[in-house]
């Protein structure tokens, strides 16, 4: 078990750039999460897959907002025209199991957003 | 939508002193999670609750899931410097596979 590995740690970007966020989850597992944590909150669920298919999107996430599991195995998610309300941590998180499972979520490290 | 609300949002003790934090869910769950954040890292994984009325230990750590499924607490027991973190609730619904997090209750410890 190597855990979740995220990539990069930091990323700083200037408005109006595009981002790209990978995360490699723990390798057996099939689902995998995208959340996003603000200074002195919560995380704030953005989407789930199992396996390749994204089984669900916060309607919070706007259209600005991308994310793909294309083999099943690691995730990008992918911002558009970054906002300053954009800059947060996302982290990645995995868990094993198939539905109705209530295996715990494995979070990686995250990756930091500065939006200048 | 769901929403978990976690109470309080600080508190700070004295080490030696006990701690609790209290989740409240506007829905019925069909368990609940909390997760320890260490300064600078990332949420880690401490227990799931999920009968009703459930309670677990872990050392100096007891953990409550209330009769109604919608609300949890997690009592800490003679606080140590190592307890220090955000305890965050995590909350799930029957069929959905997102867990809903609350604000998470920040401790500090004075030593």
């Amino acid at each position: 078990d190597t855990g979740v590995s995220q990539d990069p740690r930091h990323k700083i970007t200037k408005r109006g750039q595009n981002v790209t966020f990978r995360c490699d989850p723990i390798s057996e597992h099939n689902r995998l999460y995208w959340y996003r944590q603000t200074l002195g909150q919560g995380p704030e669920f953005l989407t789930y897959f199992q396996n390749e298919a994204q089984l669900e999107k916060s309607r919070l996430l706007s259209d600005r907002f991308s994310a793909e599991r294309p083999k099943g195995s690691f995730s990008t998610l992918e911002i558009q025209r970054t906002e300053q309300g954009d800059s947060a941590m996302y982290l990645c998180a995995s868990r094993a199991g198939g539905w109705g499972d209530r295996s715990p979520l494995h979070f990686g490290n995250g990756t930091r957003l500065t939006v200048t | 939508g769901q929403q978990v609300m976690q109470i309080p949002q600080y508190q700070h003790v004295q080490e030696g002193e006990d701690f609790t934090t209290y989740c409240n869910s506007s829905t019925t769950l069909s368990n609940i999670q909390w997760y320890k954040q260490r300064p600078g890292g990332h949420p880690v994984f401490l227990i799931q609750l999920v009968k009703s009325g459930e309670v677990k230990k872990q050392k100096r750590l007891t953990f409550q899931f209330g009769e109604a499924k919608k609300n949890s607490s997690l009592h800490i027991t003679a606080t140590q410097t190592t307890d220090v973190g955000t305890y965050f609730c995590a909350g799930a619904i029957q069929g959905a596979q997102k867990l809903v997090f609350g604000q998470g209750t920040r401790l500090t410890i004075n030593p």
